[in-house]
């Protein structure tokens, strides 16, 4: 497992439906990250974890959002009652403690219709 | 407060000619400065960083950057562009401590004609 993962690679779903989507950090990466690209608002920070503290929630965009990270590795973001500008691309990325650099996965593409 | 402008959102350039990406950043203490990559329907891939240490970076892929603190300038060149160049092109500042929340520009798409 060199990289970060996530699934699916593309979510279709209906108005109103809640969906998770999952991200597998590299493995000993204690920071782990979701940001966000959609047309109009470009690439945007959502949330970060680091280790066992409490989340830094600042980017989510609304209540109907949401996170969890188990057991400081795996990490699931959670939309509710999706809208249709939820349509985006949503990118995981992990950092090693004391580095610099975020390592992308390849993004789970989400179409609300 | 932290943000980048990348002054062009499409670059196209000739195969084996120079290629210039602009970008320039504000920042109220010392950044940590990226180029990402991203490359149809793929993830984002880091091409180099800069941390405060040597002001001339150099990246993958022939890619370098230069940062300077005086123009907060941070632009990114390539002395021959290759085909496989084309792509989508981030500059990202982030504080060099704390959660390190990476802060995007808008993107340069860079097109490389034969």
């Amino acid at each position: 497992g060199a990289g970060v993962s996530q699934s699916p690679s593309n979510k279709v779903t209906e108005k109103g439906k809640d969906v998770e989507l999952r991200c597998d950090p590299i493995s000993g990466h204690t920071a782990l990250y979701w940001y966000r690209q959609s047309l109009g608002q470009g690439l945007e920070f959502l949330i970060y974890f680091q280790g066992n503290s409490a989340p830094d929630k600042s980017g989510l965009p609304s209540d109907r959002f949401s996170a969890e990270r188990t057991g400081g590795s795996v990490s699931t973001l959670t939309i509710q009652r999706t809208q249709q500008e939820d349509s985006a691309v949503y990118l995981c990325a992990s950092r090693k403690q004391g580095e610099d650099t975020q390592y992308f996965g390849p993004g789970t593409r989400l179409t609300v219709l | 407060a932290q943000s980048v402008t990348q002054l062009d959102s499409h670059v196209s350039v000739s195969e084996g000619t120079p290629v210039l990406l602009r970008c320039n950043y504000s920042s109220s203490y010392s950044p940590s400065l990226f180029w990402y990559v991203q490359h149809p329907n793929k993830g984002l891939q880091l091409l180099l960083k800069y941390t405060s240490a040597a002001t001339l970076v150099k990246g993958i892929n022939g890619f370098e950057a230069e940062f300077k603190k005086s123009e907060t300038s941070f632009h990114l060149t390539k002395p021959s562009a290759h085909m496989s160049d084309a792509a989508e092109y981030f500059c990202v500042v982030s504080p060099n401590t704390g959660f390190q929340k990476l802060v995007f520009g808008t993107g340069t798409r860079l097109l490389v004609s034969p």
